[in-house]
């Protein structure tokens, strides 16, 4: 069975603190793809990044990071510096390799950053 | 230029009434979907649509029924609305041939009462 796990639920900083939130997945497949969405307040869902199961390099986009790795099974999402702004629920996601397939959701993590 | 539009962004109607939800994207994608994300924020697939052809169709009531005229619309009816089916919708779409990241419209915030 696929799954992803979002172990922390919930998430409170302060401005300007570094933040990770983790994400575990299980899958049978060689090949699928992970994701991680932020749902502001306003309530639509942000596409953040895309990784590719055979592709292990870690990425920066500007105060955002992201670490994968196969072994443990992990995505992680790390912001850096964090912002008022950066207050949402973030969820991570699986893909299998597959046309027209379901995204498989964790339960999100509620991320509040206070100023 | 919106990308994955749906109407209406919320929708309150009374239990038993027929609703339906619109979406449409100006994406070029090949496949769209309808996600149900209940009052817990968990989110799930209820249908796919691959160029106008059903994918997938999870275990929801019949009363849900989806309608794809063309590959840029999937909209979605629901009969005989219960309490339970208050929720937001998401529609999302996706291209195939490059990837499989979905992009999702605005939600539909449905309140039955």
């Amino acid at each position: 069975a696929q799954k992803v796990t979002q172990a922390q639920t919930e998430i409170s900083v302060v401005e300007k603190e570094d933040v990770t939130l983790d994400c575990v997945y299980e899958t049978r497949d060689t090949t699928y793809y992970l994701f991680w969405y932020k749902q502001p307040p306003s309530g639509e869902l942000v596409f953040l990044i895309r990784r590719n199961s055979f592709d292990e390099q870690n990425e920066i986009s500007g105060r955002y990071s992201w670490n994968f790795q196969k072994s443990t099974s992990s995505f992680n999402f790390t912001i850096t510096a964090s912002q008022v702004v950066d207050s949402a629920v973030y969820f991570c996601a699986l893909s299998p390799d597959q046309a027209g397939t379901a995204l498989i959701f964790g339960k999100g993590t509620t991320l509040s950053v206070s100023s | 230029d919106t990308a994955v539009s749906q109407t209406p962004k919320y929708l309150v109607t009374q239990m038993g009434n027929d609703k339906s939800i619109k979406c449409e994207q100006n994406l070029g994608h090949d496949t769209m979907y309808w996600y149900k994300q209940d009052s817990k924020k968990f989110l799930k697939i209820m249908f796919s649509y691959n160029n106008k052809e059903l994918i997938i169709n999870e275990t929801v009531p019949n009363r849900f029924s989806p309608k794809s005229p063309d590959k840029a619309h999937l909209n979605l009816h629901i009969n005989s609305l219960e309490l339970g089916d208050s929720a937001v919708y998401f529609c999302a779409s996706s291209q195939t041939s490059t990837t499989y990241t979905q992009y999702f419209g605005p939600g539909t915030r449905l309140t039955v009462l």
